[in-house]
């Protein structure tokens, strides 16, 4: 049972313009979510997080919406740029006697043209 | 500051081998993780550590053991390879800010 999902495997967009990528949850107890970044052949970085008391964080060039009632985030990153092209992870937090484990989704490949 | 460090980087073993890969932070984080990633999946949680002394199955343990006994270094073990466990290892860290700090990653192939 998938509790994190990225229904888009990959996204393409223009230099400049806007990136969407989305992400759907299922479990109601999740209470952190967190974008990854990940190069290939890289280990995957932390790029951008939100608390379920937020619906909204924002850090420079990248913002992420948290509907708590539809179970969605989506990450924006405004303007795209080609150093952007990575896969995205959407992950979710579950915290369970003092341990925090995340869930990841299985990643959009975003590829920015110029 | 390294960060985390992973070793080796690639790895070829064959069925019935083991091995052990090796995870060392330098960040004074109690949290540690190890994860798989498949081709096309996303990352699945092995084992887990809260502290030195403590560890927990995660969500695909079968097959794998951990040890935890310095705050630094965080071990996986493969006993007996097989086909199904080719993939390519994480290894993470946690401090108190509820981010998790990832290594560079060990692929492992088993023919």
């Amino acid at each position: 049972d998938q509790q994190v999902k990225q229904n888009s495997p990959s996204l393409s967009v223009q230099e400049g313009r806007i990136s969407i990528l989305n992400c759907d949850y299922t479990n109601s107890m999740f209470d952190y979510f967190l974008w990854y970044k990940k190069y290939p052949a890289e280990g995957p970085t932390f790029l951008i997080s939100i608390s379920s008391i937020k619906d909204k964080n924002e850090d420079g060039r990248f913002t992420v919406f948290l509907n708590k009632s539809a179970k969605h985030l989506s990450l924006h990153i405004v303007p795209s740029q080609p150093g952007d092209s990575a896969v995205y992870f959407c992950a979710a937090s579950v915290s369970q006697g003092g341990s925090e484990k995340l869930v990841f989704g299985k990643g959009t490949k975003l590829t920015v043209n110029p | 500051n390294a960060g985390v460090t992973q070793t080796p980087k690639f790895r070829i073993l064959k069925i019935g081998q083991s091995m052990t890969l090796q995870c060392t932070q330098d960040m004074n984080h109690n949290y540690m993780y190890w994860y798989r990633q498949d081709p096309g999946m996303g990352l699945k949680l092995i084992y887990y550590s809260v502290g030195a002394g403590i560890t927990d199955k995660g969500e695909v343990p079968n097959g794998y053991n951990v040890s935890r006994s310095t705050t630094e270094d965080f071990p996986l073990r493969l006993e007996l390879a097989a086909p199904s466990q080719t993939s390519v290892y994480f290894c993470a860290s946690m401090g108190s800010a509820d981010t998790q700090y990832f290594g560079p990653g060990t692929r492992l192939t088993v023919l």
